[in-house]
């Protein structure tokens, strides 16, 4: 069956580090991949999309990496802030105009 | 500003009752969605709706229905209520973009407990 893998566990981190979040999928082909973030009590917020085609895309303190061939793609924040604590999602496109989405991964920044 | 809302918020209910949850968005999309998030299983789809009256099943449909009636509207129905509902729902909408690709637009939720 189709699955997308996010860590479950948080990732605690420095300000001012780089956070690095990890999505992991199967059975699928995806055309494009996004990244959502999602705090306490708020619905997901759209991020990022990279596409099938593109192997890394950046937004101001953001990165994404899709490699087609690990079926993996790589989140960064550089310059990490308390205020990028937050869980962040992965989601695919899986055909028509439906997305789907990993579970998260929770991160924690320290000041 | 174009947003999405969902009503109620909060809501109690009892095993066996019929709930229904609205959802408004005034983005003017045609592509709608209902998700459930669940600790450990993240955003589940339990219906879509690319139109007017379409809709189609997600993943976990059963115990769910939709009807679409206009554009702005997707109500989710819980036929009979029960206590493995209990979740926080999302209604998400997207438009129809050439090539695909649309990203999703997220109501705040709405919160159910069923007992």
């Amino acid at each position: 069956s189709q699955k997308i893998e996010q860590n479950s566990e948080a990732l605690n981190i420095q300000e001012g580090k780089t956070a690095t979040l990890t999505c992991n999928y199967t059975n699928y082909s995806p055309a494009y991949l996004q990244w959502y973030r999602q705090d306490p009590g708020r619905g997901p917020v759209f991020l990022l999309l990279i596409r099938e085609n593109e192997k890394e895309k950046r937004k101001e303190r953001l990165k994404v990496t899709f490699d087609t061939t690990l079926k993996q793609s790589l989140f960064h924040i550089t310059a990490s802030q308390p205020a990028d604590s937050a869980t962040y999602l992965c989601a695919l496109h899986t055909g028509g105009f439906k997305t789907i989405f990993g579970a998260g991964t929770r991160l924690f920044v320290k000041a | 500003d174009a947003e999405i809302t969902q009503s109620p918020r909060h809501k109690i209910t009892e095993t066996g009752r019929q709930v229904t949850l609205a959802c408004h968005q005034t983005w003017n999309h045609n592509n709608m969605f209902w998700y459930r998030q669940d600790l450990g299983h993240g955003l589940r789809l339990i219906h879509y709706s690319y139109g007017v009256q379409d809709t189609n099943k997600g993943e976990v449909s059963d115990g769910y229905s939709v009807s679409r009636s206009n554009t702005e509207d997707l109500p989710l129905t819980l036929e009979s209520a029960a206590s493995s509902q209990t979740s926080v729902y999302f209604c998400a909408s997207s438009s129809t973009l050439a090539g695909g690709g649309g990203e999703l637009f997220f109501g705040e939720g709405s919160r159910l407990t069923v007992l």
